[in-house]
């Protein structure tokens, strides 16, 4: 079964950080761009950061450039993302996708995890 | 970046009624590889977003086909021939051709 698993929420301070973990199972999780997508409580979908299959490019929302690190590690099928100087307007769930843009689908996020909550409050 | 301009943001239809839904660029979604990047989600409460259709009319396997997609270059559409009730939830379209990806602001589909 195709699965992504996010780990890692939590409370933190303003100013904290945080690392958020994604486990991929049932593909071949070193041919997939993979995408951090984030929804904060009642609101719509933002698109945070991408990473390329080899963890050689790397794309970000602009609100989160210089504060959020995204990285994988392709041995353990798990995809990362750190981030620096947490904001209360970053509190939302947070969720891994698969994003198969090698397979001429860029964008179209085909496995999505269950998401993880970060609450950023003082 | 690309702004992504949904409508209506609520849509309140009776079973069995089509149901309509707007998505707009502020620019041209094709690429440089001649493709148009557009994909709708379907999020019920509660629940992660699921992808419906992409490449602008690619339906997923699973998804009835009272769902359709259509459009072009900046104007795109999400059609559901007849709402059913377990249709309810938001639906957002996401471009994938300029990065930053951004998304519309999502259409809350319910049931009257």
């Amino acid at each position: 079964e195709v699965q992504l698993v996010e780990s890692g929420g939590g409370l933190v301070q303003p100013g904290g950080s945080l690392i958020l973990s994604c486990t991929a199972s049932g593909f071949t999780f070193r041919s997939y761009w993979m995408t951090w997508v984030r929804q904060a409580p009642g609101k719509g979908l933002e698109w945070v950061a991408d990473i390329k299959y080899d963890g050689s490019q790397k794309e970000y929302v602009g609100s989160v450039k210089g504060r959020f690190t995204v990285s994988r590690d392709n041995a353990h099928n798990s995809i990362y993302l750190q981030m620096d100087n947490l904001r209360v307007e970053d509190t939302a769930v947070y969720y891994c996708a698969r994003d198969p843009g090698e397979q001429s689908q860029w964008g179209a996020f085909d496995v999505w995890g269950q998401g993880t909550m970060v609450s950023v409050s003082s | 970046d690309v702004v992504m301009t949904q409508s209506p943001l609520s849509l309140p239809v009776t079973l069995g009624q089509p149901a309509s839904i707007s998505c707009r660029s502020s620019q041209s979604l094709v690429y440089k590889d001649g493709n148009t990047y557009l994909t709708w989600f379907h999020q019920r409460p509660g629940q992660s977003p699921r992808r419906l259709i992409y490449k602008i009319s690619n339906r997923d396997s699973g998804v009835p086909d009272r769902f359709s997609g259509s459009g072009s270059g900046t104007d795109f559409t999400l059609k559901i021939s007849r709402v059913e009730a377990e249709d309810v939830g938001v639906y957002f379209c996401l471009q994938g051709t300029h990065w930053p990806y951004t998304f519309g602001q999502g259409t809350k589909l319910e049931i009257k």
